[in-house]
């Protein structure tokens, strides 16, 4: 069965760095997005991307994140100067067109900042 | 703006016994989607159920079910014949309808302990 894969599982990286984490979504879907969920918190949306544009993000989503989808396989999300405050799990997920409401889920990328 | 709320951060059953978990949510919208998804340790969160705000009869999927109030706005999920394999984290989510997006607002997440 397809599934949504993320790289890489854990990354480390120092307050003021840049992150890339990467997905790559279920083959035929169109529609992706970003969550996060800080340790004991909820799972927060941050970005929905469809026909290479950003369809909707939230407050969280400022001028230090960006996502992109490089090719026809990739989906990026890119935080340019970590803070702390962004050490997290950041979820991926697809959807296809048919099924309106199902979203497919990556395992993760565990962030943390030190 | 919409909220969800599980109050039960976590919970314990018994193997082939029945267990509630509680999920309510706040929307001004009159159509909408709820979910229960499912996150096994170190793995993808799935779908388990959905149930369209516009239908009366509660959903059902095999083992799973809801209870779907909506004018108390709650939306609890029953697992009946609780499994080994049910052991996860469980989320509530609420996603409005019409939506350009599929944007999903969840709740905290409710950690279920199914015990031998």
């Amino acid at each position: 069965e397809p599934e949504v894969t993320q790289t890489p599982s854990h990354q480390v990286t120092q307050m003021g760095q840049e992150v890339i984490l990467r997905c790559v979504p279920i083959s035929n879907h169109l529609y992706f997005y970003w969550y996060r969920q800080i340790l004991g918190q909820k799972v927060e949306f941050l970005v929905s991307f469809y026909n290479n544009e950003i369809s909707e993000k939230s407050e969280i989503f400022d001028d230090q994140f960006s996502v992109e989808r490089p090719d026809g396989s990739n989906f990026t999300l890119k935080i340019r100067s970590t803070k702390l405050e962004d050490s997290a799990m950041y979820f991926c997920a697809s959807k296809g067109q048919g099924r309106v409401y199902e979203q497919y889920f990556g395992p993760g990328t565990r962030l943390t900042v030190t | 703006a919409q909220t969800v709320t599980q109050s039960q951060p976590e919970m314990s059953v018994q193997e082939a016994e029945t267990v509630t978990l509680s999920c309510t949510y706040d929307t001004s919208e009159s159509n909408y989607y709820l979910f229960w998804y499912k996150q096994p340790p170190s793995r993808q969160m799935i779908l388990v159920i959905r149930q369209e705000a516009y239908k009366q009869q509660n959903a059902t999927e095999n083992r799973f079910s809801v209870n779907f109030q909506k004018a108390a706005k709650s939306f609890s999920l029953k697992i009946s014949d609780s499994q080994l394999g049910d052991t996860a984290m469980y989320f509530c989510a609420f996603m409005k309808q019409p939506s350009n997006t599929g944007k999903l607002i969840f709740g905290q997440g409710t950690t279920l302990q199914v015990k031998p």
